[in-house]
Parts: C-alpha cells; sequence; structure tokens
C-alpha cells in the first residue's frame, strides 16, 4: 500500500521558533510537493521538488525554505514562524508522469497552530 | 495567468440525488486535469482526464472534459452520506510539475 507519512499531525508553535515538517514517501517517486492549504483559498503549492537536491519555488515560498537530501524525505523549515503561517500544511509526492501530469498521493496533513 | 475554477463552491442533497460539480480552466498547453475527493484529511485521486469526450467512471461516479469550452465535470449518482466530501480538481501548468487547484466543492449528503 503506497504511503506518505507527515511527522506530526497537530503543532503548536511559537512566533519566531523554528519548525521542522517531515515527510517520507516509500514509492521511490521522484516528485515531491508541500502545500499549504487555507478555507476559501484551496491548495497553494510553497515548494516542489523533482529529483534529490532539487527544489523549485511554488507560488507562495517567502518565509519558507525546503530540504531534499534523500529521494524519499522532503522537509519544509519554517525559518521564522509567524501567525499568518498558521494552517494546514500537506505533502504530496508524484512519478513524473508521462507528460500529461501524474496523480499525486497525499500524506494526512499537518496542523500547525503558531501563537 | 493560469487559472481554475469550481462551482458551485458547496452543496446540500439528500441520499439518492444525483450531483454534477464543474471545473473550469485558463491553463497554457493544458495537458490533462485531475479530479480528487478530500475527506477529513489528504485528498485521495479520483480521475485523471487528458482527452475530450471520453468519459472515465468508477462505481457511481463519472467524469467528462470538454478540451473545447475548456470545462470538466463531475457526476455523482445515487448518493451516499460517504460521499460527503470537499471535492479538487487540479490542473498542470504549462512546462512544470506545478499543479493549480481549485478551492473546492463541498459536498454534503443528508441522509
Amino acid at each position: 500500500d503506497v504511503k506518505v507519512t507527515q511527522s506530526s499531525r497537530y503543532l503548536v508553535k511559537r512566533t519566531g521558533e523554528k519548525v521542522f515538517l517531515e515527510c517520507v514517501q516509500d514509492m521511490d517517486h521522484e516528485n515531491m510537493f508541500w502545500y499549504r492549504q487555507d478555507p476559501g483559498l484551496g491548495l497553494r503549492l510553497i515548494y516542489f521538488s523533482y529529483d534529490v537536491k532539487m527544489k523549485e519555488k511554488g507560488d507562495i515560498p517567502e518565509g519558507y525554505s525546503v530540504s531534499r537530501e534523500k529521494k524519499e524525505r522532503f522537509s519544509l523549515i519554517l525559518e521564522s514562524a509567524s501567525t499568518n503561517q498558521t494552517s494546514m500544511y500537506l505533502c504530496a509526492s508524484s512519478t513524473p508522469g508521462t507528460g500529461g501530469g501524474s496523480e499525486q498521493f497525499f500524506g494526512p496533513g499537518t496542523r500547525l497552530t503558531v501563537l | 495567468e493560469d487559472k481554475v475554477v469550481q462551482s458551485p463552491l458547496s452543496l446540500v442533497v439528500h441520499e439518492g440525488d444525483t450531483v454534477t460539480l464543474n471545473c473550469s480552466y485558463e491553463v497554457t498547453n493544458f495537458r490533462s486535469l485531475l479530479w480528487y475527493k478530500q475527506e477529513k484529511k489528504a485528498p485521495t485521486f479520483l480521475f485523471m482526464l487528458t482527452s475530450s469526450g471520453i468519459e472515465k467512471k468508477s462505481g457511481r461516479l463519472s467524469s467528462i472534459l470538454d478540451k473545447k469550452e475548456l470545462f470538466s465535470i463531475l457526476n455523482i449518482t445515487a448518493t451516499q452520506t460517504g460521499d460527503s466530501a470537499v471535492y479538487l480538481c487540479a490542473v498542470p501548468t504549462s512546462g512544470t510539475y506545478k499543479y493549480i487547484f481549485g478551492t473546492g466543492t463541498r459536498l454534503k449528503v443528508l441522509a
């Protein structure tokens, strides 16, 4: 059974803290993604990675960084958490597809609250 | 600017009803459109559509794409309470691995 796991389901942090969100997939997928999901705004892409050590900015990268040292693991880092980063964070992985896009497999999400 | 718009935003129906959800898109160099179902947690994949007019079907769910009018519909027949969820559509943007998601349609099926 394919699986994407995220390190925490719920997380509460204080403003200014450095926050690490971890994502691990066991499907040997090349592509990995970090999204945040907010009511009325849908899923918005923060960063994605198409190979180890490769990353590209998504639509809302400000205040975030990522790390992909191993193929199966993609980490999202909030350098200095702020209250406007309170959100649901979803990790996903996929194969490159055949040029037409491919199914993304999502993790269960991390609900982050920044106080 | 690429965009994906879903309608309606929310819908409440009774068990046994048929529903039609819409997803319209404006994307350069369109390649495919994907539908997902999101219950309490992670979105799960339903369909990927690449060709106009070819219906994809899975049980009571079906979907079709119209590349001329730039939209897709997701039909659910004989709805059940377990169909209550947010339904998302997503389109990969031109030349990248990035996907644009619509804001979703929240469906509630009453017993």
